[in-house]
């Protein structure tokens, strides 16, 4: 299994929801990803997590927030999200950090 | 971090090799070159990495120059279905290890039939 599952594959949501999104992989890796890629722009780091510690913020507004339950799990918990936050957003993971990524292939979000 | 600089889109014909160019003058001595792709609709996929030495794998070829301040990326073969963002970057090994991966602006590459 070399795949990186992300849940749900779209999602609006209102600027006053609480959502969630998840991302699974099974492959023994330890250090998982998200990313944020807006349209016709490349993908902009949010979060590296290795062996479930936070291992990199890159200055991301506290309304998300991320959560590494378990090595095969990673959670992106969206509040009071704005309209400019609507956006694809992509976990990754590797074996170990500085190794390559396995991408997913995204949760479309739109915040109305 | 250091910075690459491709070209915004290219244009190849199926079935002709394609040379994807990237510039990085600024590399380090620990940095490693990645190439990335994203096809439309998907998440990038990893496409090969080196140091110093041309490297090749099932999907392409990676030339680097001596200097190490430019690299190729080579498609032998394009086909439809590798028409998509190929993007350079740079990654630091050396004692930062802070496994990020930070992407460029990318090349749109297009395959004509």
């Amino acid at each position: 299994d070399t795949e990186v599952t992300q849940t749900p594959k779209h999602l609006v949501m209102g600027m006053t929801n609480k959502k969630s999104l998840k991302c699974e992989q099974h492959m023994g890796h330890r250090a998982m990803y998200w990313y944020k890629q807006k349209a016709k722009k490349p993908p902009e780091l949010m979060f590296v997590y290795s062996y479930e510690k936070l291992s990199i913020n890159e200055s991301v507004p506290s309304r998300f927030s991320p959560e590494c339950p378990n090595s095969s799990l990673l959670n992106l918990h969206l509040h009071a999200l704005q309209p400019e936050d609507s956006a694809l957003y992509l976990c990754a993971s590797s074996q170990a950090l500085l190794e390559k990524l396995f991408f997913g292939s995204g949760t479309q979000l739109s915040v109305l | 971090d250091a910075k690459t600089t491709q070209p915004n889109s290219m244009e190849s014909n199926e079935e002709e090799p394609v040379h994807l160019p990237c510039n990085h003058s600024t590399i380090s001595g620990t940095d490693y070159i990645h190439w990335y792709r994203q096809l439309p609709s998907q998440g990038p996929e990893y496409v090969i990495h080196g140091l110093t030495s041309n490297v090749n794998n099932r999907m392409a070829s990676l030339a680097i120059a001596e200097d190490r301040k430019s690299s190729t990326l080579i498609l032998h073969r394009a086909t439809l279905r590798d028409a998509a963002v190929y993007y350079c970057i740079l990654r630091d090994r050396g004692s930062s290890n802070t496994g990020k991966l930070i992407f460029g602006q990318g090349t749109t590459l297009q395959v004509k039939p």
